[in-house]
């Protein structure tokens, strides 16, 4: 069975910090994982990573994948209080393009 | 603006009746179309993956008979929770895949709940 886990659960940190967001995996046949921020709402994309691209950066928001670890790491620098959300972690696995989203973690980012 | 939508945005409804959700693609047409499921600080499950002109590809665990998915046109995909019952009560939210760029992009979400 596809499986994504997500570490930590949830987070508390202040304005300023650099956070560092963990997501293992065990698909069968990897073709991506995605970083998505959900605030109230629907997710919102944020990276795709794959074998042909396994560093992106935007702003202060960076990831890495290490398919030899099966696993993805999301920094964010200088965090903010709007970054506080719940980020999913998401594998594209098998030939159906279908996502398998990991737990999730809270951050909230104090003032 | 949004790129696939999804209405309603919120509904309450009586145990026992059906509630239907849309999910519609905005800009593109997409012949695929996901439908999932979220509990309250839990994280997406995957209930059906929705395909036009065919039938949809449930996950296990999933009630074919009670969460209908009719995928009739290119653009559009309708999840039906028939028979409601207040366990039903979730947020719902739907995914297209752009065919071009191969992003995903979510609906908004529909939150049930029902009496």
């Amino acid at each position: 069975e596809d499986k994504v886990v997500q570490s930590p659960l949830s987070l508390v940190v202040h304005e300023g910090d650099t956070v560092t967001l963990n997501c293992s995996y065990e698909v069968t046949n990897f073709r991506s994982l995605l970083w998505y921020k959900q605030e109230k709402k629907a997710p919102t994309f944020l990276f795709m990573l794959t074998s042909s691209g396994i560093e992106k950066k935007s702003g202060r928001l960076s990831s890495i994948l290490d398919k030899k670890e099966l696993s993805s790491i999301l920094n964010i620098t200088a965090t903010q209080t709007g970054d506080s959300a719940i980020y999913l972690c998401a594998v594209e696995a098998g030939g159906f393009q279908k996502l398998v989203f990991g737990t999730g973690t809270r951050l909230l980012v104090s003032p | 603006g949004a790129v696939v939508s999804q209405h309603p945005s919120r509904v309450i409804c009586k145990s026992g009746t059906s509630v239907k959700i849309e999910c519609r693609s905005l800009d593109f047409q997409a012949t695929t179309m996901f439908w999932y499921r979220q509990f309250p600080k839990k994280s997406l499950m995957l209930m059906a993956t929705s395909n036009e002109g065919s039938k949809a590809t449930y996950e296990q665990g999933v009630e074919k008979d009670k969460f209908l998915i009719n995928h009739a046109s290119l653009t559009l995909s309708t999840l039906t929770v028939t028979s409601a019952h207040p366990e039903d009560s979730s947020f719902y939210i739907c995914s297209a895949r752009a065919p071009n760029t191969g992003e995903l992009f979510f609906g908004e979400g529909s939150r049930l709940t029902v009496l």
